[in-house]
């Protein structure tokens, strides 16, 4: 079964608005990671974060292991934060493999 | 420092043919990762190596999928025989320790006939 659940899918923001991504795992997890995919294609690795919060800049991601999620916040977002925002995890039982959520796809206008 | 590197950019395979795909780390990093992404499954790890141990090969992509990372600085992702459902972009990261920002590769799209 699909163990990421990330949501939304899909996302239109106005510059200078907030964003909350969420990602939700159907299993217990040891760590997990966030990343954002460029529209070209190009892949960049954001936060490795195993619990708590984590801050960079205008993106602080939050995981709570117990309640299996973690989020991925943006604030005042701007046009190059277009692009998609995969989240993945790494299962509790051990390094196993990432499993990878579908993505929030974001588009933010002027 | 350059970033990490693959080659080819593109690859256009028949149905059968054995490719090897090739992938330079960033200069001093200990993990490597091959991934595959297409539209449906969207991105799977293959294979994860740390300080060119095999770590992770990736289950489900064994049979036909054999990474390796014959010295630190240069690894290889061979796919025997292809099928046309292995089309998709293959991506090459590496981190200096496990938990560090991975840096990507600009990927091999690789087309199967």
């Amino acid at each position: 079964g699909q163990q990421v659940q990330q949501s939304p899918a899909s996302l239109v923001l106005q510059e200078g608005e907030n964003a909350e991504l969420q990602c939700n795992f159907s299993t217990s997890l040891n760590s997990m990671q966030w990343f954002y995919q460029r529209p070209e294609g190009s892949l960049v690795s954001l936060f490795y974060n195993p619990s708590g919060t984590k801050q960079s800049g205008r993106l602080t991601s939050t995981t709570v292991i117990k309640e299996r999620r973690s989020s991925l916040h943006i604030s005042s977002s701007q046009i190059t934060d277009s692009g998609t925002y995969l989240c993945a995890m790494e299962p509790g039982t051990g390094y196993q493999n990432f499993y990878f959520g579908k993505g929030t796809s974001l588009t933010v206008i002027p | 420092d350059a970033g990490v590197t693959q080659t080819p950019r593109h690859e256009v395979a028949e149905k059968g043919q054995t490719i090897i795909l090739k992938c330079e780390p960033v200069s001093g990093h200990n993990d490597l990762f091959w991934y595959r992404q297409t539209k449906i499954q969207g991105l799977e790890l293959l294979s994860y190596f740390r300080s060119k141990s095999l770590m992770e090969d990736g289950g489900a992509f064994k049979d036909r999928f054999k990474a390796e990372m014959l010295n630190s600085s240069f690894s290889t992702l061979k796919i025997q025989p292809t099928e046309p459902k292995d089309s998709a972009v293959y991506l090459c990261a590496s981190s200096r320790d496990r938990g560090d920002t991975q840096y990507f590769g600009p990927g091999t799209r690789l087309l199967v006939l």
